[in-house]
């Protein structure tokens, strides 16, 4: 089955221990993305990498990290969390940049 | 001005009605348009595509206005399973190559 993973699905941390958010595709897309997604501000990409070794910032990336050293999984890193990084984040991968995305389950982090 | 903009709504209907959905976009280069259904707490999901001649799908129609720049969702014989968040993205011409998503705008179909 066609799809996009990722895990954790639900996180509660403390401010600055640092953790990773896995995203694995088995589309074997090009082009990854991270999202958060908060209330009344949508849906807003963080990095993105349009293939292996190439990752790049989106609107917001300041306080994340990302790679992809493999086609196929796009982690995000938080080195020291914080507060206002609570949010629901998706992972999405996509043939190109702007073709259909396909979205992961999403990962509720809570950051307290 | 957000580059996409969508009335959050929500818009609460009986069952069977006709609901519409704007959303528009500031970006006038904006090439690629879509509408993605979202349930609480999920993922977004591509409900269609939107075409420059408007397209259709079952109870759903999508149409593009690039003069005002906007597209926008007809949805006919609202059904209870209609209810959702209804996001539109569009791909606008730059060298980052990604979709920019509306906030959402919400239905809620009531029996």
């Amino acid at each position: 089955e066609a799809q996009v993973t990722q895990n954790p699905r639900y996180l509660i941390t403390v401010t600055g221990k640092k953790l990773t958010v896995t995203c694995s595709q088995n589309m074997n897309h090009e082009y990854m993305s991270w999202y958060r997604q908060d209330p009344g501000l949508g849906l807003r990409q963080i990095y993105y990498s349009m293939n292996v070794e190439v990752t790049d910032k989106g609107d917001v990336p300041e306080g994340y990290k990302v790679s992809r050293k493999e086609k196929r999984n796009f982690p995000l890193i938080l080195e020291s969390p914080s507060p206002n990084q609570t949010s629901l984040y998706f992972c999405a991968s996509s043939v190109s940049g702007g073709s259909e995305q396909f979205f992961g389950p999403g990962t509720r982090l809570t950051v307290l | 001005r957000k580059e996409v903009e969508q009335d959050p709504g929500p818009f609460n209907v009986p069952e069977g009605a006709t609901v519409a959905f704007n959303c528009t976009y500031s970006n006038s280069a904006s090439q690629s348009f879509f509408w993605y259904r979202q349930d609480c707490r999920k993922e977004p999901k591509l409900l269609m595509s939107v075409y420059s001649s408007g397209n259709e799908d079952g109870r759903f129609t999508a149409q593009l206005n690039r003069a005002s720049q906007y597209i926008s969702l007809l949805i006919r014989d609202s059904k209870l399973s209609d209810s959702a968040t209804y996001l539109c993205a569009t791909r606008g011409d730059t060298g980052r190559r990604a979709l920019t998503f509306g906030s959402g705008t919400r239905l809620q179909v009531q029996p």
